[in-house]
This record gives C-alpha cells, structure tokens and sequence, in this order.
C-alpha cells in the first residue's frame, strides 16, 4: 500500500487560508487521494478526493503536483471549526478489494 | 438526512464477557469497513465488506474477534472473550464503491472499556 507522509501539527490564523501539505511519493498510477478530518471524539469526515486533477467543492480545494507524489489540502477561510485531525490517504478504486489506511494525520489548530 | 447509525454508543464490560457491536449503514451502499481507534495506534482497519462478503479480515485478531453482515442493513463486530486492551473506540464506516472511487461515511463509534 502506498504510504503518506504529513506533518504532525499546524497551526493557523481564523479567516486565512489553511494549508496542509502530503507526500506520497510511492503513490501508484490508479491511486486516489482522499482526505478525511477528525474533529475531537466524532467519526472521521470526508472532505475531498482526486486522481490527477484538482479538485474543489463547498469545504475544500485538493491541489496535486503533476507527478502526483504529493498534494495540499486547502482551506481556504479557515474557521474555529475546523481545528482536527487531517488525514491524507490514498487508496486504490474500483472492482475487487481496497484498503483505506490512516495514517498519523495533521493536527490544524485554528486559533483566534 | 443518510447516516451510518452505530450501537451502543458506549459499552463497559467486564474481561471475559462477550461484546457485540452493531453498525446500520447508509442504504443502498455496498462497502463496510470496520476500525479500531486508540490513541497508541490511532485507526486500525480491521476489517471490510463488498456486498456482504468479507474481503479482507487480516487487522482483526481472529482468536477473540468476529466479524459479519447478516443482511444488507446490519453488520456487527464480536470479540469473545474481551480483554482490556480491547478498549478503544471501534467504528464503522460504508459507502458505495464504483469506479472513480468514493468516500465512506463514519458512525460515531461505540466506546468500548473492558475492566
């Protein structure tokens, strides 16, 4: 399975755009990157995915690099709301099996 | 308002006694998954479900846990006998796995403490 890198934690002012970077430098050509959060006690949440392409829709932009070993998760007006944890994954789609593996994640702490 | 429903939503037993754990999944998705979360291992997959058939169990210990989908709108998750270190959030997540890929929706977990 490929492997993600992110970094431990961020931090971010409210009202500005948070930016939360991911390697996945071993990804393979028919991988997806999806992204989830985790807001303290609650079930992971989905935000966005994408292949090659990016991606935007009503909670995030998905920017990744041409040769797809790494992306950036983008929100762009960040709120007090969205302090979690940001997991970056990729997983392969389609027919027959799959795993979605979670990493460490990112801590974004949205402060006042 | 589609939601993946999870019950108990917390769980104390004692060591030695049997727990099972029951998720409903959104109607009409054919994928569910099951995790582990605690704060040494973060989320474990344990295992996951296309169609009602396992597909893959190789994160459950298969000597105490258990995993099936009676039916489409049920899927529950037994550990016999439970051990404390079987304490941890467990949730279960399904969605609808096409080509293009999808995302899965997560429960709100069943708190699990085994004294």
């Amino acid at each position: 399975d490929a492997k993600t890198t992110q970094p431990p934690s961020m931090d971010c002012a409210e009202g500005r755009a948070a930016n939360l970077p991911c390697n996945h430098s071993t990804i393979s050509g028919n991988e997806y990157v999806y992204w989830y959060r985790q807001i303290h006690s609650q079930g992971p949440q989905y935000i966005i995915h994408g292949l090659k392409n990016n991606e935007t829709n009503e909670m995030a932009s998905l920017i990744i690099t041409e040769d797809r070993k790494s992306s950036t998760l983008i929100l762009p007006h960040a709120t007090l709301r969205d302090t979690a944890v940001y997991y970056c994954i990729v997983r392969v789609a389609g027919t027959g099996g799959f795993k979605t593996i979670f990493g460490a994640g990112t801590r974004l702490f949205v402060k006042a | 308002d589609a939601r993946v429903t999870q019950t108990p939503r917390h769980k104390v037993t004692e060591m030695g006694q049997e727990v099972t754990m029951r998720c409903q999944p959104i109607l009409g998705h054919n994928t569910v998954f099951w995790y582990r979360q605690t704060m040494m291992q973060g989320l474990e997959l344990l295992a996951y479900f296309r169609n009602r058939a396992p597909l893959d169990d190789s994160g459950m210990p298969k000597d105490r846990f258990s995993a099936e989908m009676p039916d489409a709108t049920l899927a529950t998750l037994k550990i016999q006998p439970s051990e404390p270190r079987d304490s941890a959030v467990y949730f279960c997540a399904s969605g609808l796995m096409a080509r293009g890929g999808t995302e899965a929706f997560f429960g709100q977990g069943t708190r699990l403490t085994v004294v």
